[in-house]
Order: structure tokens, then C-alpha cells, then sequence
């Protein structure tokens, strides 16, 4: 089956303890991003891979890092996370190298930080 | 860079009455129009999309229009169901980059 799948879907830490949200996809595709998702401000997209090796800064990429070593991969990294980054994250991924196609999200990794 | 507003925020409307959500965009270089439902506990999923040189474009309930002049473009979803209820986001590419733009979303209700 086609999916985008990222782990973990629930996650509780506290400030300063560095994680990984890692978003996998079985569909070949060129681009992969990562959004947040806030009340009243909709999907804003904090970082995206056009390919391998290849990454860009989206809207809101402060206190985020990411890497595309593979394919596949696209894990999201917080060194220190901070309260503000408490949120819904969503990985998509698309087969164009552009945002003109449809993209595919994976189901939500929701992140509480204390 | 690009700028994305949508209305309603929230949307109620009777089983089988139609529901109208509208977006404007700033780019007008802009030329694709993406449609994404996201139901509870899900990710976003796309419903239909349109690209700048149509006006409009259907798919059996689901309609999107486009006006390029105005910068605004709508999703249009006739006789509404109960599984219609979700929120809905529009979306518009940023020119010469790879950023998508999403409007804050309309949650939409259809009661039964």
C-alpha cells in the first residue's frame, strides 16, 4: 500500500531534550516536506527536499533541522525543543520535484512539549 | 511571498444543502489551485485541484472556480452529506519556490 508513514504519532517530552519525528515513503517520490498544523493558522510548511541531499527552508524552519541521506527518509529534527513547537506535524511527499502535484501526508505526529 | 485567505473559518449547512468555501491568493503569478479535506484524526488528503489557464473544474459534487483577475478562487460541494464534514483547506504555490501556501482551513458541518 502507498503511505507516508511517520513515527511517533503521540509524543510528551520536555524542554531541551532533542527528538526525531521520522517520515518514511514507499512511493518513490522526488519531494518530501514537513508542516505544522496550529489552530487558526492552518498547515504552514517548515521545511522541504526536492531529492537527495537536497533541502530548503519553508516558511517557518526556526528551531527545526532536517536531512535527506535517502530517499525514502525525511526525518525532522528538534535539538532543543521549546514549548512554542508543541503542535500537529505533518510529513508529505509528492512525485513532481514542485508543489504543483498532488502531495501525500502521512497521518500526524502530535507533539507536546512541557 | 504568497498570501493565502480563506472563509468561512466554520461552516454549517443541512444534509443536501450546498456548501461554498472561498480563498484569495496575492502571487498573481500563481497558477496551481489545490483543494485538500483533512477528517478528524487524519492527514490531509487532495480533492480536486485546478491550474490557471481553466475557469472552472467539477468532479460529480465537488466543483472548484477560479478567477484570476479577483486572485480568488472557490470550492463548491453540492448536495452535502454527513461525510462531508471535515475541514477544508485551499492552497497556493509561492512563484520560483517550492513552498505551498495553505489557507487556515473551514470546518464544515453537515448535519443530518
Amino acid at each position: 500500500e502507498a503511505q507516508v508513514t511517520q513515527n511517533p504519532r503521540y509524543l510528551i517530552t520536555v524542554t531541551g531534550k532533542k527528538l526525531t519525528v521520522t517520515c518514511s515513503q514507499n512511493m518513490n517520490h522526488e519531494y518530501m516536506s514537513w508542516y505544522r498544523q496550529d489552530p487558526g493558522l492552518g498547515l504552514r510548511q517548515i521545511y522541504y527536499s526536492m531529492n537527495v541531499e537536497v533541502t530548503d527552508k519553508g516558511d517557518v524552519p526556526e528551531g527545526y533541522k532536517v536531512s535527506r541521506k535517502e530517499k525514502r527518509n525525511f526525518p525532522l529534527i528538534l535539538e532543543s525543543p521549546s514549548p512554542n513547537q508543541t503542535s500537529l506535524y505533518f510529513c508529505a511527499s509528492s512525485f513532481l520535484t514542485s508543489v504543483t502535484g498532488e502531495l501525500f501526508f502521512g497521518e500526524g505526529s502530535r507533539l507536546t512539549v512541557l | 511571498g504568497e498570501n493565502v485567505e480563506q472563509h468561512p473559518s466554520t461552516l454549517s449547512v443541512q444534509e443536501g444543502d450546498s456548501a461554498v468555501i472561498k480563498c484569495t491568493y496575492s502571487d498573481s503569478a500563481s497558477n496551481y489551485f489545490p483543494w485538500y479535506k483533512q477528517e478528524l484524526g487524519k492527514g490531509p488528503q487532495l480533492i480536486i485541484d485546478i491550474r490557471s489557464n481553466v475557469g472552472e473544474k467539477k468532479d460529480q459534487r465537488i466543483a472548484v472556480t477560479l478567477n484570476k483577475t479577483a486572485k480568488h478562487f472557490s470550492l463548491h460541494i453540492t448536495e452535502t452529506q454527513p461525510e462531508d464534514s471535515a475541514v477544508y483547506f485551499c492552497a497556493a504555490p509561492q512563484t520560483g519556490a517550492n513552498n505551498l501556501f495553505f489557507g487556515t482551513g473551514t470546518r464544515l458541518t453537515v448535519i443530518p
